[in-house]
């Protein structure tokens, strides 16, 4: 039962442009939602983050967008730079000790 | 300064056989876990451990058990090895009902 899902296995943006990533979720219960970054041979890494009671949250280049509603939460990452060519995860907590990963979506940037 | 890590980071083994990874997390956080990445890219928690509770997943045969002999370390055991357990193995760390979780590099567990 797969409760975050990307469906989205991999995107392909140019340098400069808009970076777009897609999560959506099935259980409305879910309190806190994470993207996390991955490179080759390495664990995640903690990007952003956005709490149920929010529905954009900002950090640099970085906007994570919720739509409870929806059950859809986006990555939106302006402008895209090669060092951003990674895989990216969306997860799912609900009170913090149950994560809910999706399988990952390969982002390529090309310079 | 490695925040979280693991040894080793591969492990080639035979079917049948008992293994253990190790993970270390030197950022003072109460609470650890382990996730399995399989073949599909799926990243599942199988467990979640902090001093007062430990909570596993049910769908984690009891083949796998977590060892901790202190906060900074959550040991991984898995008996009697089989072929499906060749998975990418993540250990990860946090304060206790924080959100956010540290990784380690995790570990490359295959089993011919």
């Amino acid at each position: 039962d797969q409760q975050v899902k990307q469906n989205s296995p991999s995107l392909s943006v140019q340098e400069g442009r808009i970076s777009i990533l897609n999560c959506d979720y099935t259980n409305s219960m879910f309190d806190y939602f994470l993207w996390y970054k991955k490179y080759p041979a390495e664990g995640p890494t903690f990007l952003i983050s956005i709490s149920s009671i929010k529905d954009k949250n900002e950090d640099g280049r970085f906007t994570v967008f919720l739509n409870k509603s929806a059950k859809h939460l986006s990555l939106h990452i302006v402008p895209s730079q090669p060092g951003d060519s990674a895989v990216y995860f969306c997860a799912a907590t609900l009170t913090g000790n149950q994560f809910y990963f999706g399988t990952g979506t390969s982002l390529t940037v090309i310079p | 300064d490695t925040a979280v890590s693991q040894t080793p980071k591969y492990l080639v083994t035979q079917m049948g056989n008992d293994k253990s990874i190790k993970c270390e997390q030197n950022l003072g956080h109460d609470t650890m876990y382990w996730y399995k990445q399989d073949s599909k890219k799926f990243l599942k928690i199988m467990f979640s451990y902090n001093n007062k509770e430990l909570i596993i997943n049910e769908t984690v045969p009891n083949r796998f058990s977590p060892k901790s002999p202190d906060k900074a370390h959550l040991n991984l055991h898995i008996n009697s090895l089989e072929l499906g357990d060749s998975a990418v193995y993540f250990c990860a760390s946090s304060r206790q009902g924080a959100e956010t979780q540290y990784f380690g590099p995790g570990t490359r567990l295959l089993v011919l």
